[in-house]
């Protein structure tokens, strides 16, 4: 099993550009979510997901979206990327929807917007 | 909203020495966990706590939840270089954990 694969691994893009964060998970979870990490501000939740068709906001959802066509797959998508967005992106999964604790991480994408 | 404490940022310590970190909240969680986030990789989970009062180790590490259920430490004893990372505590809410700050842990060999 690869367990949650991320890429890209680095990203620079100049402001006002859009592209698309993947994640990719082997383990069958129901349970994905995406995460920033900033210095000093640990983790904070962007979009999560309970399953298939299934999206719901987090602590710092404004400008980004997110889908889940497949239980495998759940994309983020930066519209029109600002440097306030410069940040290490974090996708997780579990097999726990209601008690999501036992989160396992992909490896991280390095963003900076410019 | 939702808000976990953590403390303290950063420690530099020896090697073999013993290293306390806490998390406090203004809310309660049911579950309290501890991660740990190695240079340029994700956090893996050290710990998971379940109950007000529980006392859990893992090898090395302590962790303990809270009687008030608002609050957690870990313990890591006799460290190693190895241990070098960012430790964070997370509770969990319904549908999301939410982090604290981390802990960045430096061992001195």
């Amino acid at each position: 099993n690869a367990g949650v694969t991320q890429t890209p691994k680095f990203q620079v893009l100049k402001t006002g550009q859009s592209m698309t964060l993947q994640c990719a998970q082997d383990m069958n979870h129901e349970y994905m979510s995406w995460y920033r990490q900033d210095p000093g501000m640990g983790l904070r939740l962007i979009h999560y997901s309970v399953g298939a068709g299934i999206t719901d906001q987090g602590e710092v959802p404004n400008g980004y979206n997110v889908s889940r066509s497949t239980t495998e797959d759940f994309p983020l998508r930066l519209l029109s990327a600002a440097p306030s967005q410069t940040s290490v992106y974090f996708c997780a999964s579990s097999s726990q929807t209601a008690t999501n604790e036992k989160l396992f991480f992909g490896s991280g994408t390095q963003l900076s917007v410019l | 909203g939702q808000q976990l404490n953590q403390s303290p940022q950063s420690m530099f310590i020896q090697e073999g020495e013993d290293v306390s970190m806490n998390c406090t909240s203004s809310s309660i969680f049911n579950t309290w966990l501890w991660y740990k986030q190695d240079p340029g990789e994700g956090p893996v989970l050290l710990i998971a706590l379940y109950k007000a009062g529980e006392l859990t180790s893992n090898g090395r590490l302590t962790a303990q939840f809270g009687i008030t259920r608002k609050d957690s430490f870990l313990n890591i004893s006799a460290s190693i270089p190895s241990d070098v990372g960012i430790y964070f505590c997370a509770g969990q809410s319904p549908g999301k954990l939410i982090f604290g700050q981390g802990t960045t842990l430096q061992v001195k060999p």
